[in-house]
């Protein structure tokens, strides 16, 4: 199974910091990672596939980039709403494995 | 819009076998796979397994000894069991639907998912 590590696993920012989260593959995946957004209770959410590709609604502050087994999710501009846990997820085979998760919280 | 939808029961006894049906409503049942993943409390997520409207099935090996996953196209309905539960399959349980990039670009993702329940093993 592809393993897949992101760094790091929580993160302390402020409203309008600008936040880089990393999910590194245990072998190279091409393109093919998503980034989802979850909060308690909530169904979680597409954020990027294709690593790079913006999801139809998700605001622009939010981007991804990467190839192979290097990837950055970024949020330009935190707002309060984006106060949640991230993961990262490859499609590149099955079975389907997602990173541990990262946690934005309030500084 | 489309919008999935988990049902069953919240607590389950060990041994037993747990059963959870996922509705889809707003789209079509079609050219998706649908999939059940779940997640741990405090832990991180773990993909079960999809079935295609055909029939057609992809479990983790993990699971696979225990799993099985239907669907009811009929219901717009798809339903996972999953036997000989112990405490460590205590989680929130998902349903979501995969893209399947019939164009050949080898795209796939997740684009909606369940809310999630939460089905707690415990006699």
């Amino acid at each position: 199974d592809i393993q897949l590590t992101q760094s790091p696993s929580f993160l302390s920012a402020s409203v309008g910091d600008r936040v880089t989260i990393t999910c590194r593959a245990s072998q190279g995946i091409s393109s093919y990672l998503a980034w989802y957004q979850t909060a308690p209770g909530k169904a979680p959410k597409l954020l990027i596939y294709a690593a790079s590709t913006l999801q139809s609604g998700v605001p622009s502050r939010f981007s991804g980039s990467g190839s192979g087994t290097a990837f950055t999710l970024t949020i330009s501009s935190l707002q309060p709403e984006d106060f949640a846990t991230y993961y990262c997820l490859q499609h590149n085979t099955y079975p389907r494995t997602f990173g541990q998760g990262t946690k934005v919280e309030i500084k | 819009q489309v919008q999935l939808q988990e049902s069953g029961p919240g607590l389950v006894k060990p041994s037993e076998t747990l059963s959870l049906t996922c509705t889809v409503s707003g789209g079509s049942f079609s050219s998706y796979y649908w999939s059940w993943i779940r997640q741990p409390p405090g832990k991180g997520l773990e993909w079960i397994g999809y079935i295609y409207y055909s029939g057609t099935t992809n479990y983790n090996s993990s699971l696979k000894s225990r799993v099985t996953i239907s669907i009811d196209t009929s219901k717009n309905q798809f339903s996972l069991r999953l036997s000989s539960v112990t405490a460590a399959d205590t989680a929130v349980y998902y349903c979501a639907r995969e893209i399947v990039p019939w164009d050949g670009s080898g795209i796939f993702y997740f684009d909606s998912w369940g809310q999630g329940t939460l089905v707690t093993v415990s006699s």
